[in-house]
């Protein structure tokens, strides 16, 4: 089955600066990758995702990047704010393949400091 | 966007018991999900439950410890059976919506604590 590696960990930057947050997934099945943004006591909110035709996608200051043949993907936030301090997940799926399980990363826990 | 909403939002049960968690989705949709996380920990998948017919379940989650129904495409329940403290976690439903790729949303999740 799918395994979704998640690095790093835990993330410490100051306000301003970029942060970039990176997975790696085994399934070649896989075909579709959100990012989840986690605020303490709350549900996981999508934040951006990107399918597997595609190389990278953008959204004001959250873009994604794949690469298929690796099995990579990662998430870079710019201009950090305090509040984008949270635990983000990474995730891989099958989607219309027959799949559409999601697998999660292990999660990066993001501190922006002011 | 799909609303998701769980009952309880959070409950403290007693060693042995059983408690059934209930999903309500605000629109219909074919595919629904449950998911644990653990103080600390990322999102594990219990099951999938699509309406008429049963849950399939992952490795490490079986159906007599986590039984599951989906009597309509708004609605689903998760009990977790015969608790022990290991299954103090939260639990979230999740649903895919949305067109074409198909969004994944969840729910507010349940925290369930076993004592």
């Amino acid at each position: 089955g799918e395994n979704v590696e998640q690095h790093p960990s835990t993330l410490s930057v100051q306000e301003g600066d970029s942060a970039v947050i990176k997975c790696t997934y085994s399934d070649s099945a896989s075909n579709y990758f959100p990012w989840y943004k986690q605020e303490l006591g709350k549900r996981p909110q999508l934040i951006i995702d990107i399918r597997s035709n595609v190389g990278e996608k953008k959204d004001q200051r959250i873009a994604v990047t794949l690469n298929k043949t690796a099995k990579h993907f990662s998430l870079h936030i710019t201009e950090t704010q305090p509040e984008d301090s949270a635990v983000y997940f990474c995730a891989a799926s099958p989607r219309n393949t027959g799949g559409f399980k999601t697998i999660f990363g292990a999660g990066t826990r993001l501190f922006v400091k002011a | 966007s799909a609303v998701i909403s769980q009952k309880p939002s959070r409950d403290i049960c007693q060693r042995g018991t059983s408690l059934t968690i209930q999903c309500q989705v605000d629109s219909q949709v074919t595919m629904m999900f449950w998911y644990r996380q653990q103080p600390g920990q990322s999102l594990t998948l219990i099951a999938t439950a699509n309406q008429g017919s049963e849950a399939t379940y992952e490795s490490g989650f079986v159906i007599d410890k986590f039984p599951i129904s989906r009597p309509n495409l708004t609605f689903s329940t998760l009990t977790v059976s015969n608790m022990s403290p290991e299954d103090s976690s939260i639990y979230l439903c999740s649903v895919l919506s949305g067109t074409g790729i198909h969004e994944q949303y969840f729910g507010p999740g349940t925290r369930l604590t076993v004592t």
